[in-house]
């Protein structure tokens, strides 16, 4: 079975500042994928990352970064200098063997970002 | 890039009616698609996953009676809420699996509908 797990419910910070989202994972595949998305209060799904399970470089896209580290089986997301816009609720999420496959999300982490 | 388009992004109904809410891949077939339910302020959950020209495969604890999904086309499936009862009310949010041809398979999600069952 696969699980996620966000612990942080919910985040508060002042802008500016910098926020690291946790994600830790669980699965029994070999090769599996994870991702990271945005729902702001529209509802709709932002794609921010996806990450296999062969590749533990770390990325950064802007003000986002990304930390896989498989020996703790964690995909953490740090957000930079965070900005109001940033104020969604963020999902991390697995998927086994094939990036197309369904996908386990954690619980989501709200992130209220304050001026 | 790939999109899918979600129909009706919102609906309020009467208890006891059905709702039918549809999933298209616009620009890319898929055989495979999704539909996943999110309660406020939890997470998702997937419901089922639709399949075309074949029976959904539905999740533990969802009843297919209740959620009919139907995919007669690679660019639609549809999922009906019968006899919905305001404990339905939901946002109900589709993906579709895009087989591209390099091998990767691309998940892209719909924007949601939200189910409103008064």
């Amino acid at each position: 079975a696969q699980k996620v797990t966000q612990a942080q419910t919910e985040i508060s910070v002042v802008e500016k500042e910098d926020v690291t989202l946790d994600c830790v994972y669980e699965t029994r595949d070999t090769t599996y994928y994870l991702f990271w998305y945005k729902q702001p209060p529209s509802g709709e799904l932002v794609f921010l990352i996806r990450r296999n399970s062969f590749d533990e470089q770390n990325e950064i896209s802007g003000r986002y970064s990304w930390n896989f580290q498989k020996s703790t089986s964690s995909f953490n997301f740090t957000i930079t200098a965070s900005q109001v816009v940033d104020s969604a609720v963020y999902f991390c999420a697995l998927s086994g063997n094939n990036a197309g496959n369904m996908l386990t999300f954690g619980g989501g982490t709200r992130l209220m970002v304050k001026p | 890039g790939a999109v899918v388009s979600q129909h009706p992004s919102w609906v309020i109904c009467k208890s006891g009616t059905s709702v039918k809410i549809e999933c298209r891949s616009l620009d890319f077939q898929a055989t495979t698609m999704f539909w996943y339910r999110q309660f406020p302020k939890q997470s998702l959950m997937l419901m089922a996953t639709s399949n075309e020209g074949s029976k959904a495969t539905y999740e533990q604890g969802v009843e297919k009676d209740k959620f009919l999904i139907n995919h007669a086309s690679l660019t639609l499936s549809t999922l009906t809420v019968t006899s919905a009862h305001p404990e339905d009310s939901s946002f109900y949010i589709c993906s579709a699996r895009e087989n591209q041809a390099s091998g990767a398979n691309v998940l892209t999600f719909g924007a949601g509908s939200r189910l409103t069952v008064l």
